[in-house]
């Protein structure tokens, strides 16, 4: 089976930009979650998605939006980006993110604002 | 909220021998999952072992074992047998069990494991 796929790898934007992630699942996984992984924050969560719908959003501004369609692959947006954005940003999948049950991990996007 | 805290930045282990990670976490839930990650410098996450909290009896996988002791709310892994493939960053992860933790883990800042040949 194929692992989760982000794309892209790397990208820099400049200030005030936004900037669109992808990230495809495992085959038959219908959730998709959202993590920004940076030095001084550590790994937040930033929201789940199960069949299209977002069943759950961290504490991020409303800058950070996703969405996931019928295939169950995600993407998720920042808009109007700042500095404090550049992060690695990671997508996992799992098949209810329920539970005891593992997330599996993409290799993420790595984001630089500049 | 919950919160997970990993007090070691860094720990070094010689190829063979054991170490043992440190994570503590803060909760007021009775049920949840605990986990622990682990992300090589290619930066792709796995998961390394879990622990359900209603099981007294410690997790274990191969080389990997916890000791979970809930009243203490520890959960520290132990790691034998250390393989320099075992060099990476080590994530403590909480998950509620409650009906809002739908893919929401609650990550420790992470120790960075250095393995010594």
């Amino acid at each position: 089976k194929a692992g989760v796929t982000q794309t892209p790898r790397y990208l820099i934007k400049t200030r005030g930009q936004q900037v669109t992630l992808s990230c495809s699942p495992i085959s038959g996984h219908r959730s998709v979650s959202w993590y920004q992984q940076t030095p001084g924050q550590g790994l937040q969560f930033l929201f789940e998605y199960f069949s299209e719908t977002q069943r759950n959003k961290g504490n991020f501004p409303g800058r950070f939006s996703g969405r996931q369609f019928s295939n169950s692959r995600s993407e998720m947006n920042v808009s109007t980006l700042e500095l404090g954005d550049s992060a690695l940003y990671l997508c996992a999948s799992s098949p209810t993110a329920r539970g005891a049950g593992e997330l599996f991990f993409g290799e993420g996007s790595r984001l630089t604002v500049l | 909220a919950q919160t997970v805290t990993q007090s070691q930045p860094e720990m070094s282990v010689q190829e063979a021998e054991t170490v043992t990670l440190s994570c503590t976490y803060d909760t007021s839930e009775s049920d949840y999952y605990l986990f622990w990650y682990k992300q090589p410098p290619s930066r792709q996450m796995i998961l390394v072992i879990r622990q359900e909290a209603y099981k007294q009896q410690n997790a274990t996988e191969n080389r990997f074992s916890v000791n979970f002791q809930k009243a203490a709310k520890s959960f520290s892994l132990k790691i034998s047998d250390s393989q320099l493939g075992d060099a990476a960053m080590y994530f403590c992860a909480y998950r509620s069990a409650g009906g809002t933790s739908y893919g929401k883990l609650t990550f420790g800042q992470g120790t960075i494991l250095t393995v010594h040949p």
